[in-house]
This record gives C-alpha cells, sequence and structure tokens, in this order.
C-alpha cells in the first residue's frame, strides 16, 4: 500500500519557469490538500479540493493553480515560478468528514523539495 | 483567526528525562486537535485526534490531553529514537477537513 505519492522528490527551477507537481493517492480518499513547509512558518495550506472535479484556495493559493481530474490525482502547477516558492511541498489526503468526534487524519506524502533560483 | 502556537521551539532531553510540549490554540469551533511527528526529510506521520476538553490519548511513551485552550504532548522516559519535530494542529467547523498547523517543536533526545 503506497499511501500518498509526490513527484518529483527534488527540483530546481529558474525564475520564470513553470512546472506541475504530482500527487497519487491510492486509499480512495475525497479530500486532498497541498501544503507549503518553509523554516519557522510551519505548514500551509495552499490549495485543496473535497471531491473530484473541485478545488478552493486555501491560505497562501497565489502564484500556484491545481486541478483534480481524477479522484486519486491532485496536481499543483506553477505558472512562473518565483524565490519565495522555494519550501517543500507536501500533499496529503484524508477519508473526509465524518461524525464531528470521529474524523479522518490527513495522510502526507514525503514531499517535495523546490528551489527556484 | 484560528491559530496555532507550540511551545518551546526546540527541545533536548538526556534520555529517560520526561518533560511535556505545549499546544495552545484559538479556533471557531473545535472538530478535532491533531499531533504529528515528523521525521527529517519525511512527511509529517499522524499520532493522534482529541475531540473535547479532558479527553487523553496514550501511545508508547507518548500521551496527549486536551483542555479548551490548549493540549499538552507528554513524553515519559523517551528514547533517542523519539527525536523529531512533533506538530500541533487544529481542524475548525466546517466541511473542509483542512489543518491549521503550529510551527512544530523539535525535540532531541541525548543517549
Amino acid at each position: 500500500n503506497a499511501g500518498v505519492t509526490q513527484t518529483p522528490k527534488f527540483r530546481v527551477l529558474k525564475t520564470g519557469q513553470s512546472m506541475t507537481l504530482l500527487c497519487a493517492q491510492d486509499m480512495n480518499h475525497e479530500y486532498m490538500y497541498w501544503y507549503r513547509q518553509d523554516p519557522g512558518m510551519g505548514l500551509r495550506l495552499i490549495h485543496y479540493s473535497v471531491g473530484e472535479g473541485t478545488t478552493a484556495k486555501g491560505e497562501v493559493p497565489d502564484g500556484y493553480n491545481v486541478s483534480r481530474l481524477k479522484k486519486q490525482n491532485f496536481l499543483l502547477g506553477l505558472e512562473s515560478a518565483a524565490p519565495s516558492q522555494t519550501s517543500v511541498y507536501f500533499c496529503a489526503s484524508s477519508k473526509g468528514l465524518g461524525r464531528v468526534d470521529h474524523n479522518s487524519p490527513l495522510h502526507f506524502g514525503n514531499g517535495t523539495r523546490l528551489t527556484v533560483t | 483567526e484560528d491559530q496555532v502556537t507550540q511551545s518551546p521551539e526546540a527541545l533536548r532531553l538526556q534520555e529517560g528525562e520526561s518533560s511535556s510540549l505545549n499546544c495552545s490554540y484559538t479556533v471557531s469551533g473545535l472538530r478535532g486537535l491533531f499531533w504529528y511527528r515528523q521525521d527529517p526529510g519525511k512527511g509529517p506521520e499522524f499520532l493522534f485526534t482529541l475531540y473535547s476538553a479532558g479527553e487523553e490519548k496514550e501511545k508508547e511513551r507518548l500521551k496527549a490531553t486536551l483542555t479548551k485552550k490548549e493540549s499538552f504532548l507528554h513524553i515519559t522516559a523517551p528514547k533517542p529514537e523519539d527525536s523529531a519535530t512533533y506538530l500541533c494542529a487544529v481542524q475548525a467547523a466546517g466541511n473542509t477537513g483542512k489543518l491549521i498547523f503550529g510551527q512544530g517543536t523539535t525535540l532531541q533526545v541525548k543517549p
């Protein structure tokens, strides 16, 4: 059982280049999330999806776009990379919301380390 | 605004020296408070969910407790393999399921 798989693991971009980060989960989870993690800032939510074909903005969405064409995949795109987007990006998934006292935790991938020069 | 603050930022312990990590939160309608463990170069790994004040959960040397304003992660007789960053997160009322994370506490346990 692979869980949440992120590709690539590492990437170096030049300012202005574009790329797509791929996230795949094999747990049939409804909800998926993209976070970025920076020193001293903790994990911050970029975009999320509560089901196939849906997306919504999180806390820091500017400069990113996402797509959820298939339930198992959640793509994060950078159209024109900037040095401020140097970070570690984590994808996560969950079953979604059940009873208020029985929530499904988020399951995380191992991250993509992106450097923009 | 929903907010999570963890303290201390870093903690060094000797093997066997018990201690506690703190997570203070403000949230509009708490659906759950989550603790995660993160090892270097890895994604966060789920430890516990707490739902209401007074609730406690245990796993090996770890025990998590919850009040209306904060949560504690107690580590009893830690071992070097407990060294990691511990993350606290809250899930607010609503239908997004998203988590708001604190900055984490990096724990180092020396033999």
